[in-house]
């Protein structure tokens, strides 16, 4: 069965450096997204993206993040100057395509980066 | 008010029980329901859509009220492998961002 697959499972690192996140969406997939999980708190949408450009972001998803899709695989994000805050799982999800009026088919989530900066 | 409110958790119950999950959603203009599974530090899983008709999958039961604005999922016989946190997930508008309650913890004991 396809899955989404995501690199580092984990990763450490210091506050005010750059990391980046790394996800291979289903192949067939065209619409891409990553959420974030604080420890004990709920999912927390940050961005989707299709057709090479950001479709919607939240208010969490500030200058200091950015999506790439460097080639027809990898989808990335980028945090810039990592904070404290900033530690969380970071889940990237796939879909295959979105129904007009917001139905929706399935999203596929991949098993998630743990990042933890001190 | 929260854009998704679940039961808080965690639910203890016995093997073999039925237990009940319910959540609100504060967007009347709410487009599609869903209810995920997430085990401990993994990622969401879908369990199942729900519809406005109801909708059942062997030992799961899910239903939607619009008019309240209600969303529930009912779990007959539960087993061990049920032990999970359910995610009540609502999509909005067509963009497909999904919206996550915080989730109710279940645990189901022999």
């Amino acid at each position: 069965e396809p899955e989404v697959t995501q690199t580092p499972s984990h990763q450490v690192t210091q506050m005010g450096q750059e990391v980046i996140l790394r996800c291979v969406p289903i192949s067939n997939h065209l619409y891409f997204y990553w959420y974030r999980q604080i420890l004990g708190q709920k999912v927390e949408f940050l961005v989707s993206f299709y057709n090479n450009e950001i479709s919607e972001k939240s208010e969490i998803f500030d200058d200091q993040f950015s999506v790439e899709r460097p080639d027809g695989s990898n989808f990335t994000l980028k945090i810039r100057s990592t904070k404290l805050e900033d530690s969380a799982m970071y889940f990237c999800a796939s879909s295959e395509y979105v129904l007009a009026g917001g139905w929706q088919e399935t999203q596929y989530f991949g098993p998630g980066t743990r990042l933890l900066v001190l | 008010r929260k854009e998704v409110e679940q039961d808080p958790g965690p639910f203890n119950v016995p093997e073999g029980a039925t237990v009940a999950f319910n959540c609100t959603y504060s967007n009347s203009a709410s487009q599609s329901f869903f209810w995920y599974r997430q085990d401990c530090r993994k990622e969401p899983k879908l369990l199942m859509s729900v519809y406005s008709s109801g909708n059942e999958d062997g030992r799961f039961t899910a239903q939607l009220n619009r008019a309240s604005q209600y969303i529930s999922l009912l779990i007959r016989d539960s087993k061990l492998s049920d032990s999970a946190t359910y995610l009540c997930v609502v999509i909005a508008n067509q963009g497909g961002k999904l919206i996550f309650g915080q989730g109710t913890e279940l645990s189901v004991k022999p």
